[in-house]
């Protein structure tokens, strides 16, 4: 069946410093890809989307570009805060099967 | 408008008692999820529900777990006989339609089983 497979963590980066956390994928047809956020105490929040190759998602200075010849959805941000302290899950959805989540990934941002 | 809503925010049982946990999706959204979030784990589905019907029940772990929608729109997700290995937050999510649409979570119910 379809899967997602992501970069373990946890990251500890400084602030401004830039982010990439990796995902790939193994599915059949066209899935879409997102990356969902979960703040401290909080539930998921979708963060961006893509449902289509070469498609690019982007939100709160976050981007990931759907492709479809390296089966990934790296998930990058040129400067990071403390504010996006979080866990990252790389998730897939695909017609007729249900969502797969990634184990997510712990993103810790120092002052 | 308002998001996914879940009931209780925490619950704690004894083992053996009996459980509902109960998710108000987003209005107009036909497509209900389940899910079950172990400490430092990603989502682990449970049960799919597309209108009144469980569309995919494939991730329930036993016979214990059973969850309704009768009118296509609350959900309760229900557990017998608890077992300490139940605790785990409990996910509910909802989508306007079915897959691969995007999903949006409730906050969750902690459910902790002495």
């Amino acid at each position: 069946g379809d899967s997602v497979t992501q970069m373990e963590g946890p990251v500890t980066l400084s602030e401004e410093a830039f982010l990439t956390i990796n995902c790939t994928y193994t599915a059949t047809g066209y899935p879409s890809l997102f990356w969902y956020v979960q703040y401290p105490g909080e539930g998921l929040q979708l963060l961006l989307k893509a449902t289509k190759a070469d498609d690019k998602g982007s939100n709160k200075g976050f981007e990931a570009t759907y492709r479809k010849e390296t089966t990934s959805f790296h998930l990058e941000k040129g400067s990071v805060q403390v504010s996006d302290s979080a866990v990252y899950f790389c998730a897939l959805g695909n017609y007729g099967q249900n969502f797969v989540f990634g184990p997510g990934t712990r993103l810790s941002v120092l002052p | 408008g308002a998001g996914v809503s879940q009931t209780p925010s925490n619950k704690v049982t004894e083992k053996g008692k009996y459980v509902e946990l109960r998710c108000d999706p987003i209005s107009g959204h036909t497509a209900l999820y389940w899910y079950r979030q172990s400490l430092g784990q990603g989502p682990e589905f449970l049960i799919y529900f597309q209108g009144t019907g469980a569309a995919d029940d494939s991730g329930l772990p036993n016979d214990r777990f059973f969850a309704v929608r009768p009118e296509g729109s609350v959900s309760t997700l229900k557990i017998q006989r608890t077992e300490r290995g139940d605790s785990a937050v409990y996910l509910c999510a909802s989508s306007p339609t079915g897959p691969p649409s995007e999903q949006f979570f409730g906050p969750g119910t902690r459910l902790t089983v002495l």
